[in-house]
């Protein structure tokens, strides 16, 4: 019930791409879908999150979807980056809960 | 600038020997957190503080302890680290618990046992 499962474990795109990343998960109490950024040697960071009352946010180049009636919710990256080669973490929670992490995808944009 | 510190950023202990990971905030936060993170793997979280009411998580071994002596700092002990503790362990913040509240992160410690 509390497991968040993240696809693909690895990605390679070109720059100028569309990266896209993809959650799903079982409990239907989350209320909280971030996504986290993670380079190496660092710690994570929050890149964009959202709430199932919308189905989708979009940050400059980010973009969460979000779709309630199956339990999934994805991040695309447009126009991708060889910056933006780093693991991505898709994550949940609900109520005062902590956060449950799926278990990353590894991004890498080519030249 | 960093408002999650970890010291230290690499920590080589032996095989046994007690060892203490050390993690302090600028943020004033309520909530800090300890994860552990192996190769390739989600952050796990082993414990977290909600002001100094500690919050253990039913999976997290005996062999892991926690002090937050004050809301700044706050200390992840191994009292006897085994080959499988070898890890990247991560400490982060939160203004309060609850959906929605962003977690900041330190750099981590990296652990090796030997």
């Amino acid at each position: 019930q509390q497991q968040v499962k993240q696809s693909p474990q690895s990605l390679i795109v070109q720059k100028g791409g569309i990266s896209i990343i993809n959650c799903a998960y079982e409990n239907t109490a989350f209320d909280y879908f971030p996504w986290y950024q993670q380079f190496p040697g660092k710690g994570p960071a929050l890149l964009i999150a959202i709430r199932p009352d919308v189905s989708e946010k979009k940050e400059g180049r980010f973009t969460i979807s979000f779709n309630k009636s199956a339990k999934q919710f994805s991040l695309h990256i447009m126009d991708s980056q060889p910056g933006d080669s780093a693991t991505y973490f898709c994550a949940a929670s609900k109520g005062y809960s902590t956060l449950t992490f799926g278990k990353g995808t590894m991004l890498l944009v080519s030249p | 600038d960093a408002m999650v510190i970890q010291n230290p950023r690499y920590q080589v202990t032996q095989f046994g020997k007690p060892v203490t990971l050390s993690c302090s905030q600028t943020l004033n936060h309520n909530v800090m957190y300890w994860y552990q993170q192996k190769s390739s793997q989600a952050p796990k979280l082993l414990f977290h503080y909600y002001d100094k009411d500690f919050n253990n998580e039913a999976d997290t071994p005996d062999n892991f302890q926690s002090r937050r002596p004050n809301t700044s700092f706050c200390f992840l002990d191994i009292r006897s680290p085994g080959l499988g503790d070898a890890a990247m362990y991560l400490c982060a913040t939160s203004r309060d618990r609850g959906a929605g509240t962003e977690a900041f992160f330190g750099q981590g410690t990296r652990l090796t046992v030997v």
